[in-house]
């Protein structure tokens, strides 16, 4: 089982949709939760950073996390066709004293217009 | 804003060649990583570097070296190319400080292996 699980898609919405993306985790000290939005041909690029449970938002974007049921959740409001991109989940592993990033396998997003 | 470069977008060697990835940053950052993206199997790290001739073996560190002489500079080498090295390249930058961390990546090297 991989420690980051996460479907795939490809997910396609109308313009103006909700959109929400998920991730399952099984390890129960990850505290620290990420989304990066990755367009093609491109690096990936850091959207939401969280730390431990609750909610936090930044604009058209909330990134949800539920440490009880280890699922963690990003919403995109009034999705636009430049909200098209892949979209991959991050959380933090320790090795030593350094961070490293476990990521699930990355949804593809496209929004129609 | 952070930047990290890589020092081709587009790559094409032949099978058995030495190949040397570069990556740069600009944030003196302490960590920096080597991944590569493959459709089906998402971003899988190779190694990583916590310092200046400090590294670590990441989850598929086969056939793959790496070189930190610089703390800027972050060099992937594939020792002997082969064709299951075909992949795009991502290189990683990382600013970790108390609960603060945040990772940068550069654009990507497609690399070919034919």
């Amino acid at each position: 089982q991989k420690e980051v699980e996460q479907d795939p898609g490809p997910l396609s919405v109308p313009e103006g949709a909700i959109v929400s993306l998920n991730c399952t985790y099984s390890n129960s000290a990850f505290q620290y939760f990420m989304w990066y939005r990755q367009y093609s041909r491109k690096g990936p690029e850091l959207l939401m950073y969280t730390y431990s449970s609750g909610n936090k938002e930044d604009g058209r974007f909330t990134a949800q996390v539920d440490k009880s049921s280890k699922y963690i959740s990003l919403f995109i409001r009034d999705s636009q066709p430049s909200d098209s991109a892949t979209y991959l989940c991050a959380m933090i592993s320790y090795s030593g004293n350094t961070g490293k990033l476990i990521f699930g396998q990355g949804t593809t997003l496209q929004v129609k217009p | 804003d952070v930047k990290v470069t890589q020092s081709s977008r587009y790559l094409v060697k032949r099978t058995g060649e030495k190949v040397f990835l570069e990556c740069v940053q600009d944030m003196d950052h302490e960590n920096m990583f080597w991944y590569r993206q493959d459709p089906g199997l998402g971003l899988r790290l190779i190694y990583f570097s916590y310092d200046v001739k400090m590294k670590e073996k990441g989850d598929i560190p086969e056939g793959y070296s790496v070189s930190r002489e610089k703390k800027e500079r972050f060099s992937l080498i594939l020792e002997s190319a082969s064709t299951n090295q075909t992949s795009m390249y991502l290189c990683a930058s990382t600013l970790q400080q108390g609960i603060r961390y945040e990772q940068y990546f550069g654009p990507g090297t497609r690399l070919t292996v034919t």
